[in-house]
């Protein structure tokens, strides 16, 4: 069965420091998102990644794949206090018959202090 | 355009009671997925419809149950209720069954049982 972990599970970091987050998978996947969770909220959709090599980038989130290494990053440059919030990353699972589901990792809990 | 509405958004129910929640999809999207978050747990995919028909369903025991109707909203029904089933019931909707359609999330249900 499909399992994707991350790390860290807890970052603390400083305003305007740069640090990555990571998410790794089991299986063969093309597609993995990205969410943002703030605290008793839904879950935001930030980055879908469709292909390998594929890049995205939003203000100072940048998330990128690859399929080979069964690897996902999400990098922060010059973080602020407003990115605060828990990131996941999902991976579809393929069911028998062709219907899927998400399948999320543990979350990573992000605090930016001033 | 309306996001995913999800009603109850809190509920407090005695343990052996009985509850159903109800998610109403974004207007056009057929396809609707009910995940269950906790904190020792995670997110965890509970079942998906579309057009009235359940497609997959995740690892919870027959108390755990769902339904579509034909304008695509959903409801899920949990009997017997436990402790454990205190969780955050998020629902997500997409245009047709995934793959390659984005899910969207709801605010969620927060269920609690005492």
């Amino acid at each position: 069965e499909l399992k994707v972990e991350q790390n860290p599970l807890f970052l603390s970091m400083q305003e305007g420091k740069n640090y990555t987050i990571y998410c790794n998978y089991s299986t063969t996947s093309d597609r993995l998102y990205w969410y943002r969770q703030d605290p008793g909220k839904s879950l935001e959709s930030l980055f879908v990644l469709l292909s390998n090599g594929a890049v995205k980038q939003e203000g100072r989130l940048m998330a990128s794949l690859d399929t080979k290494a069964r690897l996902s990053t999400l990098h922060i440059t010059a973080a602020v206090h407003d990115l605060s919030a828990t990131y996941f990353c999902a991976v579809d699972s393929v069911f028998q018959g062709g219907s899927e589901k998400l399948v999320f990792g543990k979350g990573t809990k992000l605090t930016v202090n001033p | 355009k309306a996001g995913v509405t999800q009603t109850p958004r809190y509920l407090i129910k005695t343990r052996g009671q009985q509850v159903t929640l109800s998610c109403s999809p974004i207007s056009g999207h057929r396809s609707v997925s009910w995940y269950q978050q906790t904190p020792g747990q995670g997110l965890q995919f509970l079942f998906e419809y579309f057009s009235e028909t359940q497609r997959n369903k995740g690892n919870f025991p027959g108390r755990f149950s769902g339904r579509q109707f034909s304008n695509s909203r959903s409801e899920m029904n949990v009997s017997t209720l436990e402790l454990g089933d205190s969780a955050l019931y998020l629902c997500a909707s997409s245009l047709s069954p995934r793959p390659n359609t984005e899910a969207f999330f709801g605010q969620g249900t927060r269920l609690t049982v005492v």
